[in-house]
């Protein structure tokens, strides 16, 4: 598993209350992601980070923000949750280097009611 | 945005044969491709990968073929086992930015006995 680790693993969540999901990562990877994952989308990039306080927006970033203060942690929020962010949530490192394959977490299960 | 997709979302083999899932992508500029297993409650999990500079990878049991002419990707998974029932995910990256993966949808490997 690459040492990932997300928390929670499930969470159930009311509509319009923030939400904030962690991965964390314990061999100093300079790269992480978030991806959603819904049927009949596949994994859809939420945001990304490639260091230190350094991120960026992916397809679906609307209505997600995220933080990484520092290397092995990789915060994902959902500032306001809506029942169209109920989805299972997975985080990945990649080991650095162009052509380098992600390595994903276990997943978070977020249902928002 | 383009996008990477399959063919059929559910392939069904006997075991003991051997297994071809198939992959088409549209981004002429995509030069690394991966292939991921995902079992039933757990994250994607790396198979094999290839760089655009190839035609065929082979590992353990498994072989990727990329036709860059079609945009076509192929997993042929030989001697098909029960253990390989899972849901099979290509994924595509153009150049080495700190950018994350588009994927498929995805094909759900049935074993039959």
């Amino acid at each position: 598993d690459a040492g990932i680790t997300q928390s929670p693993r499930h969470k159930v969540t009311e509509t319009g209350t923030p939400v904030t999901l962690r991965c964390h990562q314990t061999e100093n990877h300079r790269y992480m992601y978030w991806y959603r994952q819904d049927p009949g989308h596949g994994l859809r990039l939420i945001h990304y980070s490639y260091g230190v306080k350094d991120t960026d927006k992916g397809e679906v970033s609307d209505g997600y923000s995220v933080s990484r203060s520092k290397t092995e942690d990789f915060l994902l929020t959902l500032e306001s949750a809506t029942s169209s962010q109920t989805s299972v949530y997975f985080c990945a490192i990649r080991l650095g280097g162009a052509g380098t394959e992600a390595f994903f977490g276990q997943g978070t299960r977020l249902t928002v009611v | 945005g383009e996008s990477v997709g399959l063919h059929l979302p559910t392939l069904s083999v006997q075991e003991g044969d051997n297994s071809i899932i198939n992959c088409a992508y549209s981004n002429s500029a995509s030069d690394y491709f991966i292939w991921y297993k995902q079992e039933s409650g757990k994250g994607p999990q790396f198979i094999i990968d290839i760089r655009s500079n190839m035609d065929k990878r082979q590992g353990q049991r498994v072989t990727v073929l990329l036709n860059k002419t079609v945009k076509h990707l192929s997993l042929q998974i030989a001697a098909t086992q029960p253990g390989d029932s899972a849901v099979y995910f290509c994924a595509e990256k153009s150049g080495g930015g700190a950018d994350g993966l588009t994927f498929g949808k995805g094909t759900h490997l049935i074993i039959q006995p």
